[in-house]
């Protein structure tokens, strides 16, 4: 088996701050995503990437970079945060046309 | 684009009663797209519970079943029997065919089963 480690588990910026988001897997597995959880809501994609160095853009990538430089890692910036804005990223890999794993999730909080 | 559409936010049932939690879908794609149901457990991480990736088959896994109705574009979720430990929160989620696996989620219904 293999792990989805996120870090920080907890988040907490300033309006305007850049934030960085960092995802880690041992699956070996080819693609990796990031999704956006609003209480309440669905995920939403915000980028994935199907091998190292290579990005795509989810329905909410505005507002965010991503980078994956190696196939194991994939990294989320907030480019400038929202005050008030508080949300659940949840990082998640598959081998390609596989199902998804997710890991725990970073809560964020912006004052 | 894709949408999933969960029309229950939150559902409570009592022990050893049955259970439907409601998911239908839409598509742009010409290929059937594959149906996710994914569970999260108090304090715990989100988890595959069962996917069909072929219309008109059934999914099950601890006792749930769903089925992929191409004809209604749903994918309900059921139970004949809930226990205490079924209490999560339940994402219904549709797959892209294209390789790249993108899914896209329902809003989720919560699900609270009453001893």
């Amino acid at each position: 088996g293999g792990i989805i480690t996120q870090t920080p588990k907890f988040l907490i910026g300033q309006e305007g701050q850049k934030l960085t988001l960092k995802c880690q897997q041992n699956f070996n597995h080819d693609t990796m995503y990031w999704y956006r959880q609003d209480s309440g809501k669905g995920l939403r994609l915000i980028y994935y990437s199907i091998t190292e160095n290579d990005l795509q853009k989810g329905d909410l990538s505005e507002g965010y970079d991503a980078s994956r430089e190696k196939k194991s890692s994939f990294s989320l910036t907030v480019t400038s945060a929202q005050k008030n804005e508080m949300a659940v990223f949840l990082c998640a890999s598959s081998m390609r046309g596989a199902e998804q794993f997710f890991g725990p999730g970073t809560r964020l909080t912006v004052l | 684009g894709d949408s999933v559409t969960q029309t229950e936010g939150q559902v409570t049932v009592s022990e050893s009663k049955s259970l439907i939690i409601n998911c239908t879908y839409s598509t742009t794609s010409i290929a059937y797209p594959n149906l996710f149901w994914y569970v999260r457990y108090p304090g715990e991480g989100l988890q595959l519970l069962l996917k069909v990736i072929t219309a008109g088959q059934k999914g099950s896994s601890r006792g749930f079943e769903a089925t992929y109705n191409k004809e209604t574009t749903s994918f309900h979720l059921q139970k004949a029997s809930v226990q205490e430990s079924d209490s999560a929160v339940y994402y219904c989620a549709l797959g892209s065919t294209g390789g790249n696996n993108k899914l896209t989620f329902g809003q989720g219904t919560v699900l609270s089963v009453i001893p």
